[in-house]
């Protein structure tokens, strides 16, 4: 079966240090995969996927990018946090049939506090 | 870009009682995912529909895709105290998700 592990699941980074948070699949080959935020108490906003080695879509322009160094690999990174990127990361797989994508997996996420 | 509409934005019934919400978009889906997500964790994909009109239970939970493609709702009968968290519909009108906003759902004993 397929898992998906994420980590940090916590982690208190002070403004200005680098991040580097790394999310990995197991049990599926060719995973489209994605990184999302999730501000307090609200919905999820799509930053990045990726649907193959090295290839990598940005949604939303800021200070993170995220890098796909193998197929079930995926890291979301920065090199100066800012207070601003407090929240929620959340790492999610999907698959595609034929053409069709279809659902998508979340990891258990990472509480990132900038202070 | 497109958005989901969810509905209500949260609620708060008794244990026991029966649970309607809804999701509704401005464009045509080609597949409707719901999910559910506690506090501090990942959200967990209850079901997922893939034609309109289809029906789909997983216990205590319905959902059905609706028939225009632009809405789909999530019933929960019964509910017990673990229901408590964030419902979020999903859909793919094209490659990537669209996520709703959430209903919050709150259960009294």
């Amino acid at each position: 079966s397929q898992t998906i592990h994420q980590w940090p699941a916590t982690l208190v980074q002070p403004v200005g240090s680098p991040l580097s948070l790394e999310c990995t699949v197991e049990g599926t080959s060719n995973p489209n995969l994605y990184w999302y935020r999730q501000a307090a108490g609200r919905g999820l906003q799509l930053l990045f996927y990726s649907v193959g080695i090295g290839q990598i879509s940005s949604e939303v322009p800021q200070n993170l990018s995220a890098s796909r160094p193998q197929d079930r690999q995926f890291i979301l990174s920065s090199k100066k946090l800012l207070l601003s990127d407090s929240g929620f990361y959340l790492c999610a797989w999907s698959v595609l049939w034929g053409d069709q994508n279809t659902e998508a997996f979340f990891g258990q996420g990472t509480r990132l506090t900038v202070v | 870009g497109q958005q989901l509409n969810q509905s209500p934005q949260s609620m708060f019934i008794q244990e026991g009682e029966d649970v309607s919400m809804n999701c509704t978009s401005s464009s045509i889906f080609n597949t409707w995912l719901w999910y559910k997500q506690d506090p501090g964790e990942g959200p967990v994909l209850l079901i997922a529909l893939y034609k309109a009109g289809e029906l789909t239970s997983n216990g205590r939970l319905t959902a059905q895709f609706g028939i225009t493609r632009k809405d789909s709702f999530l019933n929960i009968s019964a509910s017990i105290p673990s229901d408590v968290g964030i419902y979020f519909c999903a859909g793919l009108p094209g490659q990537n998700f669209v996520f709703g906003p959430g209903t919050r759902l709150s259960v009294l004993p």
